[in-house]
Formats: structure tokens, C-alpha cells, sequence
């Protein structure tokens, strides 16, 4: 069974760092793409960030380009999103999703439970 | 940047009834749509791939059709699990260049 459990949310004050990690299992991880997605508080989904298989190879929505790096450590089937100079804007619900490729197209499969990021004073 | 519009944008819906919802893409996406179920306070679920091919373990009363600009959600014999809020994903060209629709809420009556 395919499972991502994200963690590391909580609240912070603007200007702060938080690190979200997504715990991978019940598939090869090293095989799969990643990405982040986020969700304000009664709001739709915007995509944040995307890392290859090997990592070689990351993108980054324009609001957090420059404050937030994706990363994976293979090793141990984890995603991770370093996010610094948090700003107020960026409070939302964090997930990540395991972007499938298949000769039909590409499509995000399965998704994390998400964790909380507040950015309040 | 392909812009995917949702129409209605809520619908109160009595069980047993037929949704459908619709997913206006600005450009041609081909059959890159996709079809997401998010219940509150839950993650998104795949429901639809690819605009018609069923995801694993998803009622049958969900199906999808359409390609190029214009794709349906359509739900037979509305269940009251069924209460939440559906969105459209298009994947027709690199990851951030991928959008959503903006979601169409679906109350049971």
C-alpha cells in the first residue's frame, strides 16, 4: 500500500524556517518524482515544488522561489521542503504527492494526509 | 499559463440524483485532465485519469469523458459519501506549469 506521511508542520513567526519532511513506503521511492502542494485555509490548491527522481532536476512555484529548496534523501525514502522567510501568505495545509508517468501522461497519484504550516505573529 | 475553469462552482444535489461538472481549459491539453476528490479536512483522492480512465479502487458511478478544451465529471446515483469538493488538474506540460480548477463543492441535499 502506497503511503506519504508528512510532518514537521507547526506554528511559526514571519520571517521563520520550518522543515517538512514526507515519510515514503509501500513503493520505490528512488524511482518516483515528487512534488509539494499547499492549501490556504478554505482556499483551492497551488502547486509549490517538484524534485526528479535523482533530484537533479527541481522546479518552483514563483511565490516561494528563493525562500523554499525541495529536496529527497533516497536513502531513506523521504521528501523534504526547507522553508525559510516564512511569510504570513503562506500559511496553508503542506502535502506531498507522487507524480506517476505511464505511456498515457503523467498525473499525481497519491497524496500525503498534510501538515498545518501557520505563519502568525 | 492554461487556465482551467469549473462549472458550477457548488451544487446541492439530492441522493440517487446525476452531477455533472465541467472543466473549461483555456488551450487544448489534449487528455492531460484529471479529476481529484477532496473531502474536509482530507487530502485529495485521484478519481479520474487521464479525462476517462477510472482510478484504482473508484466507484463506478464516477466516470470522465472529454478532450482538447472541454471535459466532464460525472457522478451516477449520487451517494451521501459523495458530499465534497472536486477539483481538475491539467498535466499537459511540465510540473510548474500544471493547474487546477478552482474547485466545485458538491453539498447532499
Amino acid at each position: 500500500e502506497v503511503q506519504l506521511v508528512e510532518s514537521g508542520g507547526g506554528l511559526v513567526q514571519p520571517g521563520g524556517s520550518l522543515r517538512l519532511s514526507c515519510a515514503a513506503s509501500g513503493f520505490t521511492f528512488t524511482t518516483y518524482e515528487m512534488n509539494w502542494v499547499r492549501q490556504a485555509p478554505g482556499k483551492g490548491l497551488e502547486w509549490v515544488s517538484y524534485i526528479s527522481s535523482s533530484g537533479s532536476t527541481i522546479y518552483y512555484a514563483d511565490s516561494v522561489k528563493g525562500r523554499f529548496t525541495i529536496s529527497r534523501d533516497n536513502a531513506k525514502n523521504s521528501l523534504y521542503l526547507q522553508m525559510n522567510s516564512l511569510r504570513v501568505e503562506d500559511t496553508a495545509v503542506y502535502f506531498c504527492a507522487r507524480h506517476y508517468s505511464s505511456s498515457s501522461g503523467v498525473v499525481w497519484d497519491y497524496w500525503g494526509q498534510g501538515t498545518l504550516v501557520t505563519v502568525s505573529s | 499559463e492554461i487556465v482551467l475553469t469549473q462549472s458550477p462552482d457548488f451544487q446541492s444535489v439530492t441522493p440517487k440524483e446525476k452531477v455533472t461538472i465541467t472543466c473549461r481549459a483555456s488551450q487544448s491539453i489534449g487528455s492531460s485532465l484529471h479529476w481529484y476528490q477532496q473531502k474536509p479536512d482530507q487530502s485529495p483522492k485521484l478519481l479520474i485519469k487521464y479525462a476517462s480512465q477510472s482510478f484504482s479502487g473508484v466507484p463506478s458511478r464516477f466516470s470522465g469523458s472529454g478532450s482538447g478544451t472541454d471535459f466532464t465529471l460525472t457522478i451516477n446515483s449520487l451517494e451521501a459519501e459523495d458530499a465534497a469538493t472536486y477539483y481538475c488538474l491539467q498535466s499537459s506540460s511540465l510540473p510548474h506549469l500544471w493547474t487546477f480548477g478552482q474547485g466545485t463543492k458538491v453539498e447532499i441535499k
